[in-house]
């Protein structure tokens, strides 16, 4: 079935510097798109989300950029903090029912 | 906020037993929960949307008579492995919409399965 997928597996920061984590969807009529965060042996936890109807929304330290156009969806975190290491995933709905989650991508930050 | 209760977090088991896991929603009531496996290193599989007062309905592949799922009230749904085997390992995730207010998602904290 549809599901969504990651450019990179693993990405490793500077602690201070901005993070960049990228996914493609390919399912043209999600509308709606979410960040989750997963610390290991724990659940995943919501950062940001974004409708299909805008193309960048802003949270604390992070941004979610949508491009409908080539499928894309973006995670920008600004001035990665030691905090920030985890397993990033995003996750795609139509009509807010059930999410498919992308292959996720590991961050790890360098002190 | 909304919290979702998964119970147990973690539990080990011999081959052939079967194991109940709970997700409870806490302070909002959840008409649909869903029940996602996920193994190391990979991401959340869907494995079925669980319905109030009617049947699971599950995602392809996913055997209904192994995995059974009772969702007998707003606040509980269980997932239950039956005669587990050491593939049915893995981390199992349960989320919970919140029918009260945004319709928000919330995701409990996991429970892990080790099938021995």
């Amino acid at each position: 079935g549809e599901s969504v997928g990651l450019h990179l597996p693993t990405l490793s920061v500077q602690e201070g510097d901005n993070s960049i984590i990228n996914c493609a969807y390919s399912n043209s009529a999600s509308d709606y798109f979410i960040w989750y965060k997963q610390e290991s042996g724990k659940g995943p936890q919501f950062i940001i989300d974004i409708r299909s109807n805008m193309d960048k929304r802003q949270g604390q330290r992070v941004t979610v950029l949508l491009n409908k156009t080539v499928k894309h969806l973006s995670l920008q975190i600004a001035a990665t903090q030691p905090g920030d290491s985890a397993v990033y995933f995003c996750a795609e709905t139509l009509n807010d029912y059930k999410l498919s989650f992308g292959a996720g991508t590991t961050v790890t930050v360098r002190a | 906020g909304a919290v979702v209760s998964q119970h147990p977090s973690w539990v080990i088991c011999k081959s052939g037993t079967s194991v109940k896991i709970e997700c409870r929603s806490l302070d909002f009531q959840a008409t649909t929960m869903f029940w996602y496996r996920q193994f190391p290193k990979q991401s959340l599989m869907l494995m079925a949307t669980s319905n109030e007062g009617s049947k699971a309905t599950y995602e392809q592949g996913v055997e209904k008579d192994k995995f059974l799922i009772n969702h007998a009230s707003l606040t509980l749904s269980t997932l239950t492995v039956t005669s587990a085997h050491p593939e049915d390992s893995s981390f199992y995730i349960c989320s919970a919409r919140d029918l009260g207010t945004t319709g928000e998602l919330f995701f409990g904290e996991g429970s892990r399965l080790t099938v021995l």
